[in-house]
């Protein structure tokens, strides 16, 4: 069975400095990767995505995603955050078989200080 | 444009009553989905329709009941609500079934 697992439920960084919002997963086949992000009383917004190909995937807003195969990781970063960067991010996971659907993590509150 | 949409936005009434939330997409896309986020903001799928046929049902009490009149919508009926329904209740829609979905807005149900 698949699954998805995001290890922090809040990460808290100063605004100008790097961040990294954890994900790991586990399917039985190759995965399809996402994030996603939310804002306070909004749906959920698309940032980027893994499915096959470069493993750097440049994403919306300036953030990028890191598939790490070894690892079982896709771990998303922005080199220099900004206060409006807070929000709830989700990962997502499903495997490429076009049965699978796709499974949410738990989700991580980032939190940037002016 | 809004691109998924969702009616009413909030939505409070007692225990015991129906209720219905309607979802459109003006998207073109195939397939349309429910997800429930609880109050630890938890998504979980619900439904997930495909050209107005359902492929997903993830163990949902049969009080809620999705109706896809056409491809551009979805709605969902709850009938006999109760406390544990209270939630956040969003639709999405993606091109093909499981890739890059778009949600909506949200509706924000609160049972008394």
């Amino acid at each position: 069975a698949q699954s998805v697992a995001q290890p922090e439920d809040q990460v808290n960084v100063a605004e100008g400095n790097p961040l990294t919002v954890k994900c790991t997963y586990s399917v039985s086949g190759n995965p399809y990767l996402f994030w996603y992000v939310q804002y306070p009383n909004r749906g959920l917004q698309f940032l980027l995505k893994y499915i096959t190909g470069d493993n750097l995937v440049k994403g919306s807003y300036g953030f990028e995603a890191e598939f790490n195969k070894s690892q079982t990781s896709f771990h998303l970063k922005k080199p220099s955050a900004l206060v409006s960067d807070s929000a709830l991010y989700f990962c997502a996971v499903r495997e490429s078989s076009s049965a699978s659907k796709i499974i949410f993590g738990s989700g991580t509150r980032l939190s940037i200080r002016p | 444009d809004t691109a998924v949409s969702q009616t009413p936005k909030y939505l409070v009434t007692q225990m015991g009553n129906d209720k219905s939330i309607k979802c459109e997409q003006n998207l073109g896309h195939d397939t349309m989905y429910w997800y429930k986020q609880d109050s630890k903001k938890f998504l979980k799928i619900m439904f997930s329709y495909n050209n107005k046929e359902l492929i997903i049902n993830e163990t949902v009490p049969n009080r809620f009941s999705p109706k896809s009149p056409d491809k551009a919508h979805l709605n969902l009926h709850i009938n006999s609500l109760e406390l544990g329904d209270s939630a956040v209740y969003f639709c999405a829609s993606s091109q093909d079934r499981w890739v890059t979905q778009y949600f909506g807005p949200g509706t924000r149900l609160t049972v008394l």
